[in-house]
This record gives C-alpha cells, structure tokens and sequence, in this order.
C-alpha cells in the first residue's frame, strides 16, 4: 500500500527552466508534507516543508504548493542549476502522531538539469 | 562536524552471519530513527528509539532484526542471520527533543550492506 506516489521515475529539463516535481498521497491524516533532496551514496538533505494548513510555502528558489482536496503536492524549483540535479523524495506524516519522524516516503523521482 | 555519523559505510556479509550497524546522533539529539531503502525504492521507516527506549518498532521485520539507543554510546541496528533480501542501504536519522510537528530529519550517510 503506498501512501505516498512519485510517478514520475525522472525528470530532464534545461538549466534556467523551471522543475516541477509531483507527488500524490492517499491517507487523509498527513497534515505535514517535506521534500528531501539526495545525492548519490549521500543521505537525504531536508529541503523545503508545508504544513497542511497553507497551500504554498517559498524558500528561495523552491516552492512548495499543497492541493489537500486533490491529495496532491509539487516542487517547483526556478530557475534549475545544474547543482539541482539529484533524486528528490516527497514525505509525508501525521503531525497528531506520537512519533513525528515516521516519515512516509514516496519512490523519488531523478532530476537531471543539462547545463 | 557534528552531523549524523553511520558506520561502517559499506559491509558485505555472507548469508547467514550477522551484521551490526551504528549510529552516532547529532550533538544534542536524543531520538534516533532507522530507514531502509531497497534498490529503486523510497525509504522505508523501521524504528524510532530515544536513550534506552524503543518508541516505535512498528516497521522492523518480526524476526531477525533488533535495535538499541544505549545511555552510553551509538545506536546499533542488528540484522541475525542475514539473506539476500536484506542487501540495502540502511538511513539513520536524529532529531532534538523538541522538534515539534515538523517531523524534519537529520540524516547519516548510510550504511550500505551487502549480502553475498
């Protein structure tokens, strides 16, 4: 039963261009949404999060937009450095939980951004 | 650096020997988190611990798999009687007392098994 769902395996865009990365859940409890960007043979790195309470959450280049009605989330990430390129996971939990860190995570998806 | 320290990054184990893998939290962190990524899948979470106490073991197998966070010292996942199934990269993560509801993790390197 996956909960959390990147269907996208990889993305490729160009340096400069906008990256949209899409994830879907299904449990209706998350109420905390966080993306994690990984580098090959490297641990995920905290990257941007949003709490089901907003719709969008902006840090620099990265924003974050929440449809809770489509059970949808994305990352868009502009304009797309060559530096960006790394697997990328959408994580999901449920805040009320007395464990905060059971994160569930979705497959990743591979983003590559030619210079 | 006072990051997550995980040891040994790599380690190759015949089937049925044991493997031992270690965590170090960040300064200051208390609670410590196993993950598991299978080869072309997301992270799977396995146990929260703080100091002496196992939290959440909700997602470690029934048999063979065991983890403690003693007063003194790292975390240590134990894996008995290893199988093939078991070759992944295995994520530790830490987290401070209060970290709320963000849930935002702090993760090692990994430790990547082997299973031969």
């Amino acid at each position: 039963d996956q909960q959390v769902k990147q269907n996208s395996p990889s993305l490729s865009v160009q340096e400069g261009r906008i990256s949209i990365l899409n994830c879907d859940y299904t449990n209706s409890m998350f109420d905390y949404f966080l993306w994690y960007k990984k580098y090959p043979a490297e641990g995920p790195t905290f990257l941007i999060s949003i709490s089901s309470i907003k719709d969008k959450n902006e840090d620099g280049r990265f924003t974050v937009f929440l449809n809770k009605s489509a059970k949808h989330l994305s990352l868009h990430i502009v304009p797309s450095q060559p530096g960006d390129s790394a697997v990328y996971f959408c994580a999901a939990s449920d805040s009320r939980s007395s464990n905060t860190g059971k994160l569930i995570f979705g497959q990743g998806t591979t983003l590559q951004v030619k210079p | 650096n006072a990051g997550v320290m995980q040891n040994p990054r790599h380690l190759v184990r015949r089937r049925g020997q044991e493997a031992r893998l270690r965590c170090s939290p960040m300064k200051g962190h208390s609670h410590v988190y196993w993950y598991r990524q299978l080869p072309e899948e997301g992270l799977k979470f396995m146990v929260y611990l703080q100091k002496e106490n196992i939290i959440d073991e909700s997602g470690m197998p029934k048999e063979r798999f065991s983890a403690e966070f003693p007063k003194e010292g790292p975390s240590i996942l134990r894996i008995q009687q290893v199988v093939r199934g078991d070759s992944a990269a295995y994520f530790c993560a830490s987290s401070p007392p209060a970290s709320g509801i963000t849930g935002e993790l702090f993760f090692g390197e990994g430790s990547r098994l082997t299973v031969l």
